[in-house]
C-alpha cells in the first residue's frame, strides 16, 4: 500500500542549512507536501511541488524531487531557532487524501 | 478572514462513552477531511466529506462516523470509545481535491 518514511530527528546549528528527506511509494502522487507542526499546535502547511517539477523555491525553502527514485526533500537555508518543529512529508492519494510519514523532529540549537 | 476552526480544544471522556468533535472550514472551502494523530505519530486520514457525502474512508472501523451539513461545516462522531482513541483530531479543509488547509486540532483523552 501507500507508504511515507522519513527520518525521525535532525540536529543542526543556527545559521546552518538544514535538509529533511522523505520517501513515498505512490507512484499516482499529483502533488507532495511539506507541513510543519510545532508543540501541541495543528499542521501549517509549509510549500508543496507539483510531481512533474524537480524543484520549487520558496524563500528561504527548498524542495527537490527525484520522481525516478522517490525521493523528496526538503531544505531550509540559514535556519532559526523559530524553525524548530515537527516536519511532516505528505504524499496526496486519490481526491488528495493525505499520507503522512511519522515526522522529522528538528532541532536548532546556538 | 478565519481559518479552519475546530471545537472544543481539550475533551476528556471515559471508555464506552461517545463524542462529537466539529470543524469549520476555511471560508471559500466545500471539502472537509478528518485525521487521527496519535503520539508521536504522523496523522492517519479517517475520512473525507464533499456535498454531505462521505467520498473517501481511510482504515477506521464503523465507529467512527462523520457528517458535513449543508454550510460545509463537519462533525466527528465516535462511538464506544476505547483507550485507543486518545489522540489529535484534526480537520481540514480544501477546495475540492485542492491543497489541505489544518485546524488547531481536538485533543481527546480517553480514560
Amino acid at each position: 500500500g501507500e507508504d511515507v518514511e522519513q527520518s525521525l530527528f535532525l540536529s543542526v546549528r543556527e545559521g546552518d542549512s538544514s535538509v529533511i528527506n522523505c520517501t513515498y511509494t505512490d507512484s499516482s502522487s499529483t502533488y507532495l507536501y511539506w507541513y510543519k507542526q510545532e508543540p501541541g499546535a495543528g499542521l501549517q502547511l509549509l510549500t508543496y511541488i507539483f510531481s512533474n517539477m524537480d524543484m520549487k523555491q520558496d524563500q528561504r525553502l527548498t524542495v527537490l524531487l527525484n520522481k525516478k527514485d522517490k525521493h523528496l526533500s526538503l531544505r531550509i537555508a540559514d535556519t532559526q531557532t523559530g524553525d524548530s518543529a515537527i516536519y511532516f512529508c505528505a504524499d496526496s492519494g486519490g481526491y488528495n487524501k493525505l499520507i503522512f510519514g511519522a515526522g522529522t523532529r528538528l532541532a536548532v540549537h546556538p | 478572514d478565519a481559518g479552519v476552526t475546530q471545537s472544543p480544544t481539550h475533551l476528556i471522556k471515559t471508555r464506552g462513552q461517545q463524542v462529537t468533535l466539529r470543524c469549520s472550514p476555511k471560508s471559500g472551502h466545500d471539502t472537509v477531511s478528518w485525521y487521527q494523530q496519535a503520539l508521536g505519530q504522523g496523522p492517519q486520514f479517517i475520512f473525507q466529506y464533499y456535498e454531505e457525502e462521505e467520498r473517501q474512508r481511510g482504515n477506521f472501523p464503523d465507529r467512527f462516523s462523520g457528517h458535513q451539513f449543508p454550510n460545509y461545516s463537519s462533525e466527528l462522531n465516535v462511538n464506544a470509545l476505547l483507550l485507543g482513541d486518545s489522540a489529535l483530531y484534526l480537520c481540514a479543509s480544501s477546495s475540492a481535491a485542492d491543497t489541505q488547509y489544518f485546524g488547531p486540532g481536538t485533543r481527546l483523552t480517553v480514560l
